[in-house]
C-alpha cells in the first residue's frame, strides 16, 4: 500500500460544477495535509493546507480532513477551465520536515 | 513572496558526465529539498537538508549527492549521469516551523541524459 494514494483520473467535470478530489493516507500519525496544484510543465503550487479535523475554506476551495478515516479531500466549487491541472495531496507525518506526495489526480474542467 | 530559483530550465547531458543542478532561495528557509518527478511515479524525494552542511537521504539517493555550503543554496550532483536519470528535478524550501510549514517549489529543471 502506498503511503499516500490518489486516483490518477482524469476526473472530468463540466464548468460550474463542484470537483471533488480525494486522498487517503496510511500513517495514523500524520499531522498536516497539503494540496498542491500543478499545471502541465510547471512546478507545484500550494493551494491550501489543513491540520484539524473538519473543513477549511479558502475562496472556491474547501479542504476536508477526517483523521479517523484517514482521508483528506479537496472540493473546488464553480469549477473553471483554468482549474484543469493535476492536484497533488501531500502529507507530513510528524514534527519533521518531510512531505510524502500522492501520485496526483488530473482534473479536466470542460467548458 | 518566496522565491526558489533553479539555475537551468532545460539541460541536456551525455551519459557519464558530472552534472550540477543549482537551487537558490531568498527567504532564509532552513530546509531545502530535491525531488524528481516522473510520469506514473509522482514526486520522489532524493535528498534534503535542514541546515548548512547538513544532509539527509530521501527515498531515492542512489546516484546523487548534494552540497549545502550556504543557507540559501542547495546543489544536486549527478556524479556520472545515466539515462535513467532523465527526469524533471524540482527544488523546494521550507521554514522550520513545526509541522505546518509548506514547501515552496522552484520552476524545475528538465534534464535529459543521452
Amino acid at each position: 500500500q502506498k503511503e499516500v494514494e490518489q486516483n490518477s483520473g482524469p476526473l472530468s467535470v463540466p464548468e460550474g460544477a463542484i470537483a471533488s478530489l480525494n486522498c487517503t493516507y496510511s500513517d495514523r500519525g500524520s499531522q498536516s495535509f497539503f494540496w498542491y496544484r500543478q499545471y502541465s510543465g510547471k512546478s507545484p503550487e500550494l493551494i491550501m493546507f489543513i491540520y484539524s479535523n473538519g473543513d477549511k475554506e479558502d475562496g472556491r476551495f474547501t479542504a476536508q480532513l477526517n483523521k479517523a478515516s484517514q482521508y483528506v479531500s479537496l472540493l473546488i466549487r464553480d469549477s473553471q477551465p483554468s482549474d484543469s491541472a493535476t492536484y497533488l495531496c501531500a502529507v507530513k507525518k510528524d514534527a519533521g520536515n518531510m512531505l510524502t506526495f500522492g501520485g496526483g489526480t488530473r482534473l479536466m474542467v470542460k467548458p | 513572496d518566496v522565491k526558489v530559483t533553479q539555475s537551468s530550465r532545460y539541460l541536456v547531458k551525455r551519459t557519464g558526465e558530472k552534472v550540477f543542478l543549482e537551487c537558490v532561495q531568498d527567504m532564509d528557509h532552513e530546509n531545502m529539498f530535491w525531488y524528481r518527478q516522473d510520469p506514473g511515479l509522482g514526486l520522489r524525494l532524493i535528498y534534503f537538508s535542514y541546515d548548512v552542511k547538513m544532509k539527509e537521504k530521501g527515498d531515492i539517493p542512489e546516484g546523487y549527492s548534494v552540497s549545502r555550503e550556504k543557507k540559501e543554496r542547495f546543489s544536486l550532483i549527478l556524479e556520472s549521469a545515466s539515462t535513467n536519470q532523465t527526469s524533471m528535478y524540482l527544488c523546494a524550501s521550507s521554514r522550520v516551523a513545526g509541522n505546518r510549514s509548506p514547501l515552496h517549489f522552484g520552476n524545475g529543471t528538465r534534464l535529459t541524459v543521452t
